[in-house]
């Protein structure tokens, strides 16, 4: 268990529909970052949020969004669904400046009929 | 640019072989390396990591690596793979740029009996 948790595990969604999902980081860790696998296109950085801030964006679709809250959960939103967008969805956490070990939780798989 | 090349997408092991999985990456000054592992359905763990000192690194669950600056390699051993070892193995070096990671396609690893 690497302390950082998601929520939902599974969701199936429509197509034109918006899903958020939820981040907890490991206790004490400021960073986080979320990623899409899918197996087409492997592990995919999408944004890294430090402290309530924006710090860097990766292959982030327009119609996806993120933010991380003053306790430090985050929250990625994905509007307008399309099928392609059917993956699995990561997010990871580091205490922050200074440190590159990523912490993993067990992701989010994200359906879209 | 900054970049991980693993060069096989899928390798076979006997249970009870010896394993190495390759890993190369481009990189001006002295990397930060990681391996991380991924059980099917599962988030990433990081299995081992290298930041200096001596090139060769023990890790999680019977796991080593080797540092070759000459080659740019950093490719991950063990001596002896159980089913349990079963998986897919990421390399990922660190970058300069928001302590983010730079992740290779991924090796799936499938034991024979």
């Amino acid at each position: 268990d690497s302390g950082v948790t998601q929520t939902p595990k599974h969701l199936i969604t429509a197509t034109g529909q918006r899903v958020t999902l939820r981040c907890s980081p490991r206790s004490g860790d400021l960073s986080v970052y979320w990623y899409q696998q899918s197996l087409d296109q492997g592990l995919q950085f999408l944004i890294q949020y430090y402290n309530g801030e924006e710090r860097a964006k990766g292959n982030i679709l327009e119609r996806f969004s993120a933010q991380q809250f003053p306790d430090l959960h985050s929250e990625l939103n994905l509007s307008s669904l399309e099928l392609g967008d059917s993956a699995l969805y990561f997010c990871a956490s580091t205490p922050g400046q200074g440190f590159y070990e990523q912490y993993f939780g067990p992701g989010t798989r994200l359906t879209v009929t | 640019a900054q970049s991980v090349t693993q060069p096989d997408i899928h390798i076979t092991v006997s249970e009870g072989a010896s394993l190495e999985l390759r890993c190369n990456y481009s990189y001006g000054a002295t990397p930060y390396l990681f391996w991380y592992v991924q059980s099917p359905g599962q988030g990433l763990q990081l299995l081992l990591k290298y930041f200096s000192g001596d090139t060769l690194v023990q890790g999680i669950k019977g796991f080593e690596a080797e540092f070759k600056r000459s080659q740019s390699s950093f490719n991950l051993r063990k001596p002896s793979v159980h089913w349990s070892d079963a998986a897919e193995y990421f390399c990922a070096v660190g970058t300069d740029s928001n302590y983010q990671l730079i992740w290779g396609a991924g090796t799936k690893l499938i034991i024979k009996p």
